[in-house]
C-alpha cells in the first residue's frame, strides 16, 4: 500500500536559519506530492504540490522537488522566520482513482527567535 | 470565496452516544473527503465522496459512516461511540477529488467521556 515517512520532529530552529524536512514515499504508479502546513488550532493549508518527477513546487520560499528515484520530496526554506513555526505534514495523491490522501505523521517545527 | 465550513467546532459525547457532523464544501466543489487526527495515528482517511456516491472508504468500522447531498454538503455519522473516537475530525473539499488541491476545514474537535 501507499505510505509517507517524514523525519521524527521536533525540530526547533533559530530565525533566518535553513530549513530540511525530508520526506520519502511508497506508492504505485506516479503519485502526486503535497507539503500540508497546520498551524495551531486550524486545518490543514496546501503549501505546495508537485505532479510529476522532477517537478519543483514552490510558495511562500518554501520549495520541494519530486524525486522518482530516491522516491523523495524533501521541504527546504533558506531562511525561516517565527511566523513558520507550525507543523508541516508530507502528503501523496497515487490517483488512479483512490481519491484520498495518505499523510505522514508530521513535523513540527518551532523557530526562536 | 467563503472557505469550507465544519460545525460544530467543539463537541463533548458520552460513550455509547452517537454523533452526527457536518461539513459545507467550497461552492463549486463536488468533492468531499473526511480525515481523523489524532495524535497516536495521525492523519487518516475515512472516506470521499463525489456527487452523493462514496468512491473510497479508509479501513475503519462501519460505526463510521457518511453521506453527501445533492447540494454537495456532507455529513458523517459516528454509532456507539468509545473514548478512542476522540479526535479532530477534518473535512476537505476539491473540485474533482484526485491529484487537486484539498481545502481542508477548521475541524470539529470530538471528545468521547
Amino acid at each position: 500500500g501507499n505510505s509517507v515517512t517524514q523525519m521524527e520532529g521536533p525540530v526547533t530552529l533559530s530565525e533566518e536559519a535553513f530549513l530540511t524536512i525530508n520526506c520519502t514515499y511508497t506508492a504505485t504508479g506516479y503519485p502526486s506530492l503535497f507539503w500540508y502546513v497546520q498551524y495551531p488550532g486550524e486545518g490543514l493549508q496546501l503549501l505546495l504540490k508537485a505532479t510529476k518527477a522532477d517537478d519543483k513546487g514552490s510558495n511562500k520560499g518554501f520549495e520541494a522537488t519530486y524525486r522518482k528515484e530516491t522516491t523523495s520530496f524533501h521541504l527546504e526554506k533558506g531562511s525561516v522566520q517565527v511566523s513558520d513555526s507550525a507543523v508541516y505534514f508530507c502528503a501523496l495523491d497515487s490517483g488512479a482513482g483512490s481519491y484520498q490522501l495518505t499523510f505522514g505523521k508530521g513535523t513540527k517545527l518551532s523557530v526562536i527567535p | 470565496k467563503a472557505g469550507v465550513t465544519q460545525t460544530p467546532r467543539y463537541l463533548i459525547k458520552t460513550r455509547g452516544q452517537q454523533v452526527t457532523l457536518s461539513c459545507s464544501p467550497i461552492s463549486g466543489h463536488r468533492s468531499v473527503s473526511w480525515y481523523q487526527q489524532t495524535p497516536g495515528q495521525g492523519l487518516q482517511f475515512l472516506f470521499e465522496y463525489f456527487s452523493e456516491t462514496q468512491r473510497n472508504k479508509g479501513n475503519f468500522p462501519g460505526r463510521f459512516s457518511g453521506r453527501q447531498f445533492s447540494n454537495s454538503r456532507s455529513e458523517m455519522n459516528v454509532s456507539t461511540l468509545e473514548l478512542g473516537d476522540s479526535a479532530l475530525y477534518l473535512c476537505a473539499s476539491s473540485s474533482s477529488g484526485t491529484n487537486t488541491e484539498a481545502f481542508f476545514g477548521q475541524g470539529t474537535r470530538l471528545t468521547v467521556v
